[in-house]
């Protein structure tokens, strides 16, 4: 158990529809960061937070949102769905603002399904 | 231009070392190398870090010549368990994406 927890596990929706994905980092963690991971694709980063404010964006689109809250848990907001957003999508945390320098905890993903 | 290459899979069988190599010919002077385990749907683990020379620890070795352009994983006398893909992660403060690339497939075999 890494201590990051996501939920929900599975979901599924129909296109165009909007959900929610909540992650809650390992206690201390002021870092969370989100990625996707398409099938047979490699982990693509998202964005992260940092002590509620963004630190760094990947190539997240523009229908996907995220926020981190005062309580350092985060909501990652997929709107406007398609098809091709079916996908696990990954929570981590660390302690520190830099993943390649630090060791990260991934929680166990939440698999998206858009039918 | 690629942070990090590493091969795409390899195969090995139970009880035989395997050991992977990852080169970064940019790593910057205050970068550390991290590796990560990913088994199929799971989130990946962080499973050593290292700066320099060796380091080990209770699942692997991580071997780092002094240039540190390259490093290399050991996993000791695999088991079928350890068959997951294997990430390379290097600093780097020039593109800040964060992304784990394709990653060395491990297989290994009875």
């Amino acid at each position: 158990d890494s201590g990051v927890t996501q939920t929900p596990k599975h979901l599924i929706t129909a296109t165009g529809q909007r959900v929610t994905l909540r992650c809650s980092p390992r206690s201390g963690d002021l870092s969370v960061y989100w990625y996707q991971q398409s099938l047979d694709q490699g982990l693509q980063f998202l964005i992260q937070y940092y002590n509620g404010e963004e630190r760094a964006k990947g190539n997240i689109l523009e229908r996907f949102s995220a926020q981190q809250f005062p309580d350092l848990h985060s909501e990652l907001n997929l709107s406007s769905l398609e098809l091709g957003d079916s996908a696990l999508y990954f929570c981590a945390s660390s302690a520190r603002d830099d993943l390649m320098n630090t060791e990260a905890f991934f929680g166990q993903g939440t698999r998206l399904t858009v039918v | 231009l690629a942070k990090t290459t590493q091969p795409i899979s390899m195969d090995s069988y139970e009880g035989q070392e395997v050991n992977i190599t990852c080169s970064h010919n940019n790593i910057a002077t205050n970068d550390y190398i991290t590796w990560y385990q990913q088994f199929p749907s799971q989130g990946p683990r962080f499973i050593i870090q290292g700066y320099k020379t060796k380091v080990t620890n209770e699942v692997a070795s991580l071997f780092i010549p002094a240039d540190r352009k390259s490093s290399t994983l050991s996993l000791p006398r695999v088991s079928l368990s350890d068959t997951a893909v294997y990430y390379c992660l290097v600093g780097d403060h020039n593109d800040y994406k964060l992304s784990f690339g394709a990653g060395t497939t491990v297989t290994v075999r009875a």
